[in-house]
């Protein structure tokens, strides 16, 4: 059980910005929010991760809502490489390294 | 420094059979995740090794088993192979210790088996 709810998928224009919704209305005081996506013929790769507060890094934004029941990946100025599946994970801080997938929301990028 | 490579990349077996997947860590790693990707879903996790040592287990019967070698790369044994065992096989490595706070998991391109 995921227990995280996306949209199957989405789509974008290149060079617009895309933010991909994820619902985790039952997430516990210390779960994370941790984000990978997937390339086409590739294993997952990290992308973001947060707990309360916004988090930027060089590849995307992560906003965190205040009663933490959802968060929205940003991608600033979405490119053709970033047509991926983005998979939004909810993780206890006592699961270690151990990640739940769901079914993430594919990203389509028009040129 | 090298990433996460996993052999072989393709793999055909038929139904009853035996399989080893094997995954080397990216450099410095000492943990070694297994992860089963099913078409057109998320990846599932089967089991992490730290230090050579089991630490986790997902909801995969015995029949899928593994091994952590001192050099921290990794095989993922399957046993009486079934149809639903094709799939994606995905390894991922990171450094950390099992429980403790989260560390980045860098991902392998994964091994495609068919099972016939």
């Amino acid at each position: 059980d995921a227990k995280t709810t996306q949209p199957n998928s989405m789509e974008s224009n290149e060079e617009e910005p895309v933010h991909l919704p994820c619902n985790h209305s039952t997430i516990s005081g210390t779960d994370y929010i941790h984000w990978y996506r997937q390339l086409p013929s590739q294993g997952p790769e990290y992308v973001i991760h947060g707990l309360t507060s916004n988090v930027n890094n060089r590849m995307a934004s992560l906003a965190i809502a205040e009663d933490r029941k959802s968060s929205t990946l940003i991608l600033h100025r979405a490119t053709l490489r970033d047509a991926a599946v983005y998979y939004c994970i909810r993780r206890p801080n006592n699961a270690g390294n151990m990640l739940t997938f769901g079914g993430g929301t594919r990203l389509m990028v028009k040129p | 420094e090298t990433g996460v490579t996993q052999s072989p990349t393709h793999l055909i077996k038929t139904r009853g059979q035996q399989v080893t997947l094997r995954c080397s860590s990216q450099s410095g790693h000492n943990t070694v995740s297994w992860y089963q990707q099913a078409l057109g879903q998320g990846p599932q996790f089967i089991f992490q090794y730290y230090r050579e040592e089991e630490n986790g287990r997902g909801n995969f019967p015995p029949r899928f088993s593994g091994l952590q070698f001192p050099n921290y790369s990794s095989e993922l044994n399957v046993n009486a192979l079934e149809l639903d065992d094709s799939a994606l096989y995905l390894c991922a490595s990171s450094l950390g210790r099992s429980g403790s706070s989260y560390n980045e998991q860098f991902f392998g391109p994964g091994t495609r088996l068919t099972v016939l």
